[in-house]
């Protein structure tokens, strides 16, 4: 089943602990991104990458790291994790940059205490 | 900076009427415009988009109206059904930022029986 999977679902961290949330996607596209939903706010693009080994950044970067080392894996990574990164964050994916369909993850609620 | 405007945020209509939610968008040289539907606990996912070089596009009840001049698109969905609850959203991407997509705040269409 083509999909885009993202691991955990759910995670409950504390102020400055470290974490990574996987994306990975079956579809073999080229484009990947990540994005935060926020209440009011609709969805926010923190990252985004074109294909393997380039990334760029969002709307919304600070705070957050990628990586694109493989075509299929596009991980997020929160060096220091703080209570306004508590969110629910979204990965997508699309076969190619323009002017086509994003395939979204199920989500990861985030929450920083 | 580019800005998606989306209105109204919630929206509760009668089973069987017409729902229709507007966005203006900042950036003149935006060609691309998707509506995405997320559905409770889930990711979104594509319904309907439109390109630039046309003025209208029909899906079954749905339908898209792009309007450039005024930088304006709307979604209007006939004969709604309780299956169409749902936070709706639009979202704007072209030439300057094709490699990004903004999207708007969201609306939250209930449909009441």
């Amino acid at each position: 089943e083509a999909q885009v999977t993202q691991n955990p679902r759910y995670l409950i961290t504390v102020t400055g602990k470290k974490l990574t949330v996987t994306c990975s996607q079956n579809m073999n596209h080229e484009y990947m991104s990540w994005y935060r939903q926020d209440p009011g706010l609709g969805l926010r693009q923190i990252y985004y990458s074109m294909n393997v080994e380039v990334t760029d950044k969002g709307d919304v970067p600070e705070g957050y790291k990628v990586s694109r080392k493989e075509k299929r894996n596009f991980p997020l990574i929160l060096e220091s994790p703080s209570p306004n990164q508590t969110s629910l964050y979204f990965c997508a994916s699309s076969p190619r940059v323009f002017y086509n369909e994003q395939f979204f993850g199920p989500g990861t609620r985030l929450t920083v205490l | 900076g580019e800005n998606v405007e989306q209105h109204p945020s919630t929206l509760s209509v009668q089973e069987g009427d017409s729902a229709v939610i507007k966005c203006t968008y900042s950036d003149s040289a935006s060609n691309y415009f998707p509506w995405y539907k997320q559905e409770l606990g889930k990711g979104p996912q594509l319904i309907i988009d439109i390109r630039s070089n046309v003025g209208e596009k029909k899906d079954q009840r749905i339908a898209v109206t792009l309007n450039k001049t005024a930088k304006h698109f709307s979604l209007h969905i006939t004969e709604t059904q309780p299956e169409d609850s749902a936070v709706y959203f639009c979202a704007a991407s072209g030439k300057s930022s094709a490699s990004k997509i903004i999207f708007g705040s969201g609306t939250r269409l209930s449909i009441r029986p």
